[in-house]
């Protein structure tokens, strides 16, 4: 079993729609909860990151944490074209004083007009 | 522009040859790390690097493959007597050098390696 399970999809979904992405882990000793975004044959981008359980809002993305189920998703309000891409969760562990980042496979989403 | 720097950003290399990738971080980052990503897969963590420090490889196949993040100049990622399992796309990521902040690793664009 992988530490951390995401689902490749790929998510179509028309503009303007909610988009809801997960990913699902087993490793309780996951501190730090990442939310990254690759365009196609770029580098991931960080959006966003949360440490503790409960949401965390940044303009049309919300991104959530619930540590008791071990999941986490992130939220994206108004979807827009420009928003189709790759989304990679990422957990870090402490791994002798350094955060090690553990990456889920990726969603890709497409957001058509 | 100070973001993450990698080059080059296409390689092709005949196997059994050797391939170089060079990676200088954000300004004012002192750590690095490397990582590969497959075709549909996600990123794999291959090695973290501080200045003239290896500080964790656990993640770097132990043959071909070797790291190093000199005093002065880039963060060099070599692979020696390549094959085609090698192909893949490298990307570096950097870090403020406060390990708690080791979280916030921001990437390069990557350099896409073609083995033939």
């Amino acid at each position: 079993q992988k530490e951390v399970e995401q689902d490749p999809g790929p998510l179509s979904v028309p503009e303007g729609a909610i988009v809801s992405l997960n990913c699902t882990y087993s490793n309780s000793a996951f501190q730090y909860f990442m939310w990254y975004r690759q365009y196609s044959r770029k580098g991931p981008e960080l959006l966003m990151y949360t440490y503790s359980s409960g949401n965390k809002e940044d303009g049309r993305f919300t991104a959530q944490v619930d540590k008791s189920s071990k999941y986490i998703s992130l939220f994206i309000r108004d979807s827009q074209p420009s928003d189709s891409a790759t989304y990679l969760c990422a957990m870090s562990v402490d791994s002798g004083g350094y955060n090690k980042l553990i990456f889920g496979a990726g969603t890709r989403l497409a957001v058509h007009p | 522009n100070a973001g993450v720097m990698q080059n080059p950003r296409h390689l092709v290399r005949r196997r059994g040859q050797e391939a170089r990738l060079r990676c200088s971080p954000m300004k004012g980052h002192s750590h690095v790390y490397w990582y590969r990503q497959l075709p549909e897969e996600g990123l794999k963590f291959m090695v973290y690097l501080q200045k003239e420090n290896i500080i964790d490889e656990s993640g770097m196949p132990k043959e071909r493959f070797s790291a190093e993040f000199p005093k002065e100049g880039p963060s060099i990622l070599r692979i020696q007597q390549v094959v085609r399992g090698d192909s893949a796309a490298y990307f570096c990521a950097s870090s403020p050098g406060v390990s708690r902040a080791s979280y916030e690793q921001y990437f390069g664009p990557g350099t896409r390696l073609t083995v033939t």
